[in-house]
């Protein structure tokens, strides 16, 4: 089955930096691969996904990279705010509609 | 449009009590999912649902874990009997599934289930 590795497991940057979030995963047959943000106390909530027909997609100050050769994938947060600071899961498929989250990275944007 | 609806928000139960979480799909979404997110084991998919049938339930811990969609707009994940370590938060998700296509999930707020 899929498996996914995300790091880092938590990540402190300066308002106003960049932060990127790194993710590897073992099934070269998955084509979806969705970011999503969850705050204390709520569900994830998608932030921003990407299909394996492409290679990069922005929205805002949010992007995500994949390299299907290499099987990983990178969400880039620009211009980091506080409200910015969650956890952020990336996931993969398994199948037709399954998805395989990683481990989470708890991001802290200190003002 | 209202979001993935969970209740209860929070459960506490004693060990051996019957638990029942419940969850109601965005109107129009053909799956549901049902997931299970712990400290140590992170967000497990349990089991999901297409068109109210159960697809794949490979998730689901054991036999005490039992789950039905009796109609496209309520979804119940039950344990019977609760143990400690059961004790998580269970999400409930939705999406609208297109053949050969995964699409978004959108995930309710959760059940913070405690069993003691």
């Amino acid at each position: 089955g899929e498996n996914v590795e995300q790091h880092p497991s938590t990540l402190s940057v300066q308002e106003g930096d960049s932060a990127v979030i790194k993710c590897t995963y073992s099934d070269s047959a998955s084509n979806y691969f969705p970011w999503y943000k969850q705050e204390l106390g709520k569900g994830p909530q998608l932030i921003i996904d990407i299909r394996s027909n492409v290679g990069e997609k922005k929205d805002q100050r949010i992007a995500v990279t994949l390299n299907k050769t290499a099987k990983h994938f990178s969400l880039h947060i620009t211009e980091t705010q506080p409200e910015d600071s969650a956890v952020y899961f990336c996931a993969a498929t398994q199948g037709a509609q399954k998805l395989v989250f990683g481990q989470g990275t708890r991001l802290t944007i200190n003002p | 449009d209202a979001g993935v609806i969970q209740s209860p928000r929070h459960e506490v139960t004693e060990m051996g009590q019957e638990v029942t979480l419940r969850c109601k799909p965005i109107s129009g979404h053909n799956s549901l999912f049902w997931y299970r997110q712990t400290m140590m084991r992170g967000l497990e998919l349990l089991i999901y649902f297409n068109n109210n049938v159960p697809i794949d339930d490979s998730g689901m811990p054991e036999d005490r874990f039992s789950a039905k969609m009796p109609n496209a707009s309520f979804s119940t994940l039950k344990i019977q009997p609760s143990e400690p370590r059961d004790s998580a938060v269970y999400f409930c998700a939705s999406s609208l599934a297109m053949a050969r296509r995964t699409d978004t999930q959108y995930f309710g707020p959760g059940t913070r289930l405690t069993v003691l």
